[in-house]
């Protein structure tokens, strides 16, 4: 069963277009968050929600919107998609937002190209 | 701001060698975290540190938290192709706001 999943796997799309990103754990965590991988393997944490409500927005473009339907769900929405948006995008959840031994599971992570 | 430093960037090595990757930083940390990506795969967590001098051994993976706090190591011993992938440290601090920063990785690559 997998914990963390994410889709699409890979997304590849024009510049100026609106896309998203789906994420679900299946582990009964109350925290999801939104990290981006750059090219150079730099993992930079984006946004965290727990039971729903946002706790960390980052310094984000407003084109990024992400969204909790549900403790399960976090999706995010990118607007006017830009050439310098292509990284790849990893959700994480974990059991409690913060605490020593927070650990984080990761989805396999979405490859975003932006032509 | 907290600067955090992983080193080497990169690490090619022969299976069957040793190695030994850092974490520095000039702040205290709460706690530190290890986890190990490998290619097109997320993050999995490795360990977590939490005491100053605490050792912790995972198989052939041995981590140290240094006596500070501010740093840490992961010493690999006789290395296999499956240890292969980016190395990442995590370390939370007090009033961290719930975030986890990771450092930029050392990405090793074990050839058979």
């Amino acid at each position: 069963d997998t914990a963390v999943s994410q889709t699409p796997k890979y997304l590849v799309t024009q510049m100026g277009n609106d896309k998203s990103i789906k994420c679900e754990q299946n582990l009964g965590h109350d925290t999801m968050y939104w990290y981006k991988q750059d090219s150079k393997k730099f993992l930079k944490i984006m946004f965290s929600y727990n039971n729903k409500e946002l706790i960390i927005n980052e310094t984000v473009p407003n084109r990024f919107s992400p969204k909790s339907p549900d403790k399960a769900h976090l999706n995010l929405h990118i607007n006017s998609l830009e050439l310098g948006d292509s990284a790849v995008y990893f959700c994480a959840s974990s059991q409690v937002p913060g605490g020593l031994y927070n650990e984080q599971f990761f989805g396999p992570g979405t490859r975003l190209t932006v032509l | 701001t907290q600067l955090l430093e992983q080193s080497p960037q990169f690490l090619s090595i022969q299976e069957g060698e040793n190695l030994t990757v850092y974490c520095n930083s000039s702040s205290v940390f709460s706690s530190l975290q290890w986890y190990r990506q490998e290619p097109g795969e997320g993050p999995v967590l490795l360990v977590t540190v939490v005491t100053g001098g605490e050792v912790k051994k995972l198989k052939r993976l041995t981590f140290q938290f240094g006596d500070a706090r501010k740093d840490s190591s992961l010493h690999i011993t006789a290395a296999q192709p499956g240890d292969t992938g980016l190395y990442l440290c995590a370390p939370h601090t007090r009033g961290s706001n719930y975030k986890l920063t990771f450092g930029k990785g050392t990405l090793l690559t074990v050839n058979p």
